[in-house]
């Protein structure tokens, strides 16, 4: 299994809504990647989890809470969006988090449009 | 300036055509990844590159690291290779976080 799962594919919430978005992976992976893609841009990474921890943190609103439960899974709990929040998230993972070559495992994104 | 340059921004091709999509890059790397994301659609880990040269199928990537350059070519290109091809360099951050610079993507269409 060489997959990063995400869900929903696509999500409509307004400005007032809490909703999560799911991350899964069972290839081992220990590093796991939050990023935002808005339309025509590169991603910009969000979160980093490595072995479970919070490791980056790019300065993100705390209306977007992290959460990683176990290996395997990773969170990302909306809550009070802007309009401006609407982008595609993505999910990585790699083998592990040292900054020494290893393959990143993306998923196909959740598409979020805050209204 | 960007630490990774990506040339060209947008690049159309006759069904068949050899195609280059370049890369370039400021400072030392641990790797360099050549993605694809097609329109709307989720990202796909084409290649990783640390030296020399990778082939799969009809794609070949290729990196100089003293020239700090990159290469990804698409041999006898087909529609359905038309998508966004980035370069995206693991940048030696001697730290012990794995962090991505991409470029900005090169949008290739293929036409029939």
């Amino acid at each position: 299994d060489t997959e990063v799962t995400q869900t929903p594919k696509h999500l409509v919430m307004g400005m007032t809504n809490k909703k999560s978005l799911k991350c899964e992976q069972h290839m081992g992976h220990r590093a796991m990647y939050w990023y935002k893609q808005k339309a025509k841009k590169p991603p910009e990474l969000m979160f980093v989890y490595s072995y479970e921890k919070l490791s980056i943190n790019e300065s993100v609103p705390s209306r977007f809470s992290p959460e990683c439960p176990n290996s395997s899974l990773l969170n990302l709990h909306l809550h009070a969006l802007q309009p401006e929040d609407s982008a595609l998230y993505l999910c990585a993972s790699t083998k592990r988090g040292a900054g020494l070559g290893t393959e990143a495992f993306f998923g196909q994104g959740t598409r979020l449009t805050v209204v | 300036k960007n630490e990774v340059e990506q040339s060209p921004q947008n690049l159309t091709a006759q069904e068949g055509e050899f195609i280059t999509i370049n890369c370039s890059y400021s400072v030392g790397i641990s790797a360099l990844h050549w993605l694809q994301q097609h329109p709307g659609g989720g990202i796909v880990s084409l290649f990783m590159l640390s030296s020399g040269k990778k082939k799969h199928g009809r794609l070949i990537a290729t990196i100089n690291i003293q020239e700090k350059h990159s290469s990804l070519h698409i041999t006898a290109s087909h529609p359905r290779d038309s998508a966004v091809y980035i370069c995206a360099a693991d940048l030696n951050s001697g730290g012990s976080n794995y962090k991505l610079t991409f470029g900005k993507g090169t949008l290739l269409t293929v036409n029939p």
